[in-house]
């Protein structure tokens, strides 16, 4: 069974930086696509990110590109999102979720997400 | 980037009643689209991909139809656990968009 476990979020001053984590177990991590996905208090769904299984190649929302960063290590089954320079828009819960192939990326398995709250 | 336009953005039905929501794009996304539920506190779950095909464990009820620009989903027969916040999501080209959800109530 896929298990899937964000952490990293909190409270955090506009500007500042904060890093999440995603915890995968239950399947191949490292066979597989992943993505981010936010959603801001009592709004909608906003795709943020997605990473190759490799790492290869890195894709962002145009509201986070240049100040955000998709990783990932396969040695350790974990999933990154750096977020640098926060502004109060990026106040969401956070979720990682698996792409489960080239033919069909949409996100299949997701976490329970994590909030970031960027305020002062 | 492809704008997805959702609607309604609410909707109130009844148990058994047939309900369809549209989600239109911006440019052709050929069947580049999956439809999600999400509920109250939870993460989406996601309900068809490729437009129409029904993600495995998914009740028949629901089902996806659509290519090129204007995509629908239909529940067939409306069930209580099926009130929710339903989203459409293309991945034809970066970034990947969400429409704006509709929120589907209980009249």
């Amino acid at each position: 069974q896929a298990q899937l476990v964000e952490s990293g979020g909190g409270v955090v001053q506009p500007g500042r930086s904060l890093r999440l984590s995603c915890a995968v177990s239950g399947y191949s991590f490292s066979s597989y696509g992943m993505h981010w996905v936010r959603q801001a208090p009592g709004k909608g769904l906003e795709w943020v990110a997605l990473i190759w299984f490799d790492g290869s190649d890195k894709y962002y929302a145009d509201s986070v590109k240049g100040r955000f960063t998709i990783s990932r290590d396969n040695s350790k089954n974990t999933l990154f999102l750096q977020m640098n320079n926060l502004r109060a828009e990026d106040t969401a819960v956070y979720y990682c979720a698996r792409r489960p192939s080239v033919v069909t990326p949409l996100p299949d398995y997701w976490g329970r997400g994590t909030l970031v709250t960027v305020s002062s | 980037d492809i704008q997805m336009t959702q609607s309604p953005s609410s909707l109130s039905a009844s148990v058994g009643d047939r309900v369809t929501i549209t989600c239109r794009a911006s440019q052709g996304i050929r069947n580049d689209l999956g439809w999600y539920q999400q509920k109250p506190g939870k993460a989406p779950k996601r309900l068809i991909y490729a437009a129409s095909s029904l993600q495995s464990g998914v009740p028949s009820r629901f089902s996806g139809s659509g290519s090129g620009t204007e995509f629908t989903l239909t529940i067939s027969s409306l069930q209580p656990e099926d009130f929710a916040t339903y989203y459409c999501l293309q991945h034809n080209a970066y970034p990947y968009t969400f429409g704006q959800g509709t929120n589907l109530e209980i009249k």
